[in-house]
């Protein structure tokens, strides 16, 4: 089976833009959860997804949104940039209530 | 956010020694997972743990579910240098798929 996979892997933006990052989960696996870790913040959970649905949300501002189309891949977008945006943003699939498989991740830099 | 108390943050070791690391938290989890993380890339699955008192082995790798349900500890023996890295514990609390992160353990391999 294929892994989670995540595009793109790397990406620069400067403040102000928004961007967009996709996540495709591995076949079969209905729940997608998303992550941003820092050297500060460690992992911290943004949201997680399910049958196109936002289950659970993490303590993160409204400038992070998520979807989930019918097929399970998601997309999590991120507006009016900031510094402190920059990260590592991880994807990871679980079938439902089971053990989470993360993708490689894409590093985002906002200068 | 909530994260899992991890120790210790850091470790250098020779090559052939075993290892021990442990996460603890106020709050019972009814997952508790291992993860290890190389540069630039996302976690990857060693062991996951789904009941209190739980020993389970993979390969060089041996983790346990604390009775209690608030704590985890994983234990490599005979370490090589690949075993290089930052490995995490990572727990799931009943009806979420939010993931708790321990802060890292880095794990240093002299050859």
């Amino acid at each position: 089976k294929a892994g989670v996979t995540q595009t793109p892997r790397y990406l620069i933006k400067t403040r102000g833009q928004q961007v967009t990052l996709s996540c495709s989960p591995i076949s079969g696996h209905r729940s997608v959860s998303w992550y941003q870790q820092t050297p500060g913040q460690g992992l911290q959970f943004l949201f997680e997804y399910f049958s196109e649905t936002q289950r659970n949300k993490g303590n993160f501002p409204g400038r992070f949104s998520g979807r989930q189309f019918s097929n399970s891949r998601s997309e999590m977008n991120v507006s009016t940039l900031e510094l402190g945006d920059s990260a590592l943003y991880l994807c990871a699939s679980s079938f439902l209530g089971e053990t989470q498989y993360f993708g490689p991740g894409t590093r985002l830099l906002v200068l | 956010g909530q994260q899992l108390n991890q120790s210790p943050q850091s470790m250098f070791i020779q090559e052939g020694e075993d290892v021990s690391m442990n996460c603890t938290s106020s709050s019972i989890f009814n997952t508790w997972l291992w993860y290890k993380q190389d540069p630039g890339e996302g976690p990857v699955l060693l062991i996951a743990l789904y009941k209190a008192g739980e020993l389970t082995s993979n390969g060089r790798l041996t983790a346990q579910f604390g009775i209690t349900r608030k704590d985890s500890f994983l234990n490599i023996s005979a370490s090589i240098p690949s075993d290089v890295g930052i490995y995490f514990c990572a727990g799931l609390q009943g009806g979420s798929e939010k993931l708790v992160f321990g802060k890292g353990t880095k794990l240093t391999v002299n050859p």
